[in-house]
């Protein structure tokens, strides 16, 4: 099953712009992460927010852990037609007794040179 | 690159075949995990071996198993394949952050 829903379900923007995409979870978590998909292949790892943290940078990213509404947002500042793919939230979930990721199905960007 | 590798990239199979996907781990990392995507899905978690043995299964039938050797490489096995295994099969390795391989798609026909 899903623990995580991404919103919108697609974005389009011009090169340039920022994106943001949002993420809601439905149980406690020991952390989120963001990754990202090109065209079907393997996912990268982009950042990782803890349940603790409110807020983390890295380069022209910017995530933020709200915990009381269990959720979070992804922002791509000044975006590049190379940011174009699909991005995954996935959460690691207390207890589970692995480092089981649990993914939403994914926001899909496209930006347009 | 993650240094994860998946082999084959594609296969194509016939219902009720069995099928084995192969994985090599990043060089250090005792821990890999097995997910299943299904086209326009986020990838679901199969299963996850440490040091040779399962550590945790998601909803997945016995008819998906899984084995980790001494190098910490991994198969995946699929028996009695079904029109609905087909999906992009995804290796990672390491715990809390993963390390994911490139797939290997698998087409059941």
């Amino acid at each position: 099953s899903q623990q995580g829903e991404e919103d919108p379900q697609a974005l389009s923007i011009q090169e340039g712009e920022n994106a943001t995409m949002n993420c809601s979870y439905k149980t406690s978590i020991n952390n989120l992460q963001w990754y990202r998909q090109n065209s079907g292949r393997g996912l990268v790892h982009l950042i990782l927010i803890r349940s603790n943290e409110r807020e983390k940078h890295s380069g022209r990213l910017r995530v933020t852990l709200d915990t009381s509404k269990k959720s979070s947002s992804l922002l791509i500042t000044a975006s590049r037609a190379a940011d174009t793919a699909s991005y995954f939230c996935a959460t690691v979930i207390p207890g589970a007794g692995s480092y089981q990721l649990t993914f939403g199905k994914g926001t899909k960007l496209s930006v347009i040179p | 690159e993650t240094g994860v590798t998946q082999s084959p990239t594609h296969l194509i199979k016939t219902r009720g075949q069995q099928v084995t996907l192969r994985c090599s781990s990043q060089s250090g990392h005792n821990t890999v995990s097995w997910y299943q995507q299904a086209l326009g899905q986020g990838p679901q978690f199969i299963f996850q071996y440490y040091r040779e043995e399962e550590n945790g299964r998601g909803n997945f039938p016995p008819r998906f198993s899984g084995l980790q050797f001494p190098n910490y490489s991994s198969e995946l096995n699929v028996n009695a394949l079904e029109l609905d295994d087909s999906a992009l099969y995804l290796c990672a390795s390491g715990k809390e952050t993963q390390y994911f391989g490139p797939g290997t798609r698998l087409l059941v026909l």
